[in-house]
């Protein structure tokens, strides 16, 4: 069973750019964060989706990013007109169950996605 | 903020000695969980601990969890160079949101 995938490794973007950044969950998973870690710092939560619906943004900006995550193929992360302090470590994890109901959430991440503006 | 505080926010030690990490929290949890990052590289899930549970130990590591306190601890034994990390606290709360909640970490080193 493979692990939680984020593509690409490393991003390299020019400002006013578009960053797109693919998560594709564990198998069976059908719940996915997004989390952005900026240098020497903690993660910080952005959003939190099921198959096909966003269920909590609220640590997502407002504007310039979005998040989906299809019916079918990876949650995507995209982020228009990339700024220099959009530059980062995102973070992809998913998690099979919802955590509360049953009481055990551990999320597996994938390896990262750093984002440099330039 | 839910958000989670690690104590110290750095830590070095010989090789052999024990590691004591701190995480403290602000409000009613679900669970607790540490994680542990290695430099440049993603999180590694180590040990989750549930709300009406005070102590869990995996291998080398044992956890702590009050809830009076809102507070627990990760004690690392007989540590290894291979141990040094960032280590990560995050939180669950009873909200139902599902959400992981991270503290700014522990950067833990390892003298060989």
């Amino acid at each position: 069973n493979a692990g939680v995938m984020q593509n690409p490794r490393h991003l390299v973007r020019r400002r006013g750019q578009e960053a797109r950044l693919r998560c594709s969950p564990m198998k069976g998973h059908s719940h996915v964060y997004w989390y952005r870690q900026l240098p020497e710092e903690g993660l910080k939560f952005m959003v939190y989706l099921q198959k096909e619906n966003i269920i909590d943004e609220s640590g997502m900006p407002k504007e310039r990013f979005s998040a989906e995550f299809p019916k079918e193929g990876p949650s995507i992360l995209r982020i228009q007109q990339v700024v220099r302090g959009d530059s980062a470590a995102y973070f992809c994890a998913s998690s099979p169950v919802v955590g509360a109901v049953l009481g055990k959430t551990e999320a597996f991440f994938g390896q990262g996605t750093r984002l440099t503006v330039v | 903020s839910q958000q989670g505080e690690e104590d110290p926010q750095a830590l070095s030690i010989q090789e052999g000695e024990n590691a004591t990490m701190n995480c403290s929290y602000k409000t009613s949890i679900n669970n607790l969980q540490w994680y542990r990052q290695n430099s440049g590289r993603g999180l590694v899930h180590l040990i989750l601990i549930r709300s009406n549970e005070r102590e869990k130990h995996s291998g080398r590591l044992r956890v702590t969890l009050d809830t009076s306190k809102k507070s627990s601890s990760l004690l690392i034994t007989a540590s290894r160079a291979a141990d040094t990390a960032s280590y990560f606290c995050a939180t669950e709360t009873q909200t139902g949101a599902n959400n992981l909640f991270f503290g700014t970490g522990t950067r833990l080193t390892v003298i060989p």
